[in-house]
């Protein structure tokens, strides 16, 4: 079945170094990919997704590519905040019937100032 | 637009009570979908709506679970006799449209304890 796999964490970095965190799937077809964010004590947001491969999403200064040949989304950010502290997912949504959304375990990250 | 909301946003309860959550979809969204995430862990699906008919249930859904969504707007997630595995956070999300790519909005969740 589809499955996201996500670098396991916690990450921990310093103000304003620079940030990868890991995404690969395993999807029947090519589903559309999301990073969402939780920030502490609230719901997840849409942080960005990407539709089709080769696609870039951004927001807030983070990036994503849809790499369909390594099957990844890995989630990019040049200079990190105190801000971004939060746990991440990677998710894709199931292709077939209720097209629900399959997260990866989730990544907690820490910035420190 | 307001984003979707749940209540209450914790619950504590007693092993063997019944519980019952709710969710408000953003107006006009025709899609609901529970989602159950427990410490350290992604969210996982338990059940969808499209409009007022569920449509798909997962495994992780005991009969001890039910939920409702009458009139296709707010929606009930109900758990019988609860058990301490019931303890998470059940998340609930709307989406507008049908295809795959369609966001799902989230809510911010009920943290359930059971004691």
């Amino acid at each position: 079945g589809d499955s996201v796999t996500q670098m396991e964490g916690p990450v921990t970095l310093s103000e304003e170094a620079f940030l990868t965190i890991n995404c690969t799937y395993t999807a029947t077809g090519y589903p559309s990919l999301f990073w969402y964010v939780q920030y502490p004590g609230e719901g997840l947001q849409l942080l960005l997704k990407a539709t089709k491969a080769d696609d870039k999403g951004s927001n807030k200064g983070f990036e994503a590519t849809y790499r369909k040949e390594t099957t990844s989304f890995h989630l990019e950010k040049g200079s990190v905040q105190v801000s971004d502290s939060a746990v991440y997912f990677c998710a894709l949504p199931c292709i077939q019937g209720a097209q629900k959304l399959v997260f990866g375990q989730g990544t907690r990250l820490t910035i420190n100032p | 637009d307001t984003g979707v909301s749940q209540n209450p946003r914790h619950k504590i309860t007693k092993r063997g009570q019944n519980v019952t959550f709710r969710c408000d979809p953003i107006s006009e969204h025709n899609r609901l979908y529970w989602y159950r995430q427990t410490l350290g862990q992604g969210p996982e699906f338990l059940t969808y709506f499209q409009n007022e008919a569920q449509l798909e249930k997962s495994r992780l859904l005991s009969d001890r679970f039910s939920a409702e969504r009458p009139k296709g707007s707010f929606s009930t997630l109900e758990i019988q006799r609860t058990e301490q595995g019931d303890s998470a956070m059940y998340l609930c999300a709307s989406s507008l449209g049908v295809r795959a790519a369609d966001t799902q909005y989230f809510g911010p969740g009920t943290r359930l304890t059971v004691l």
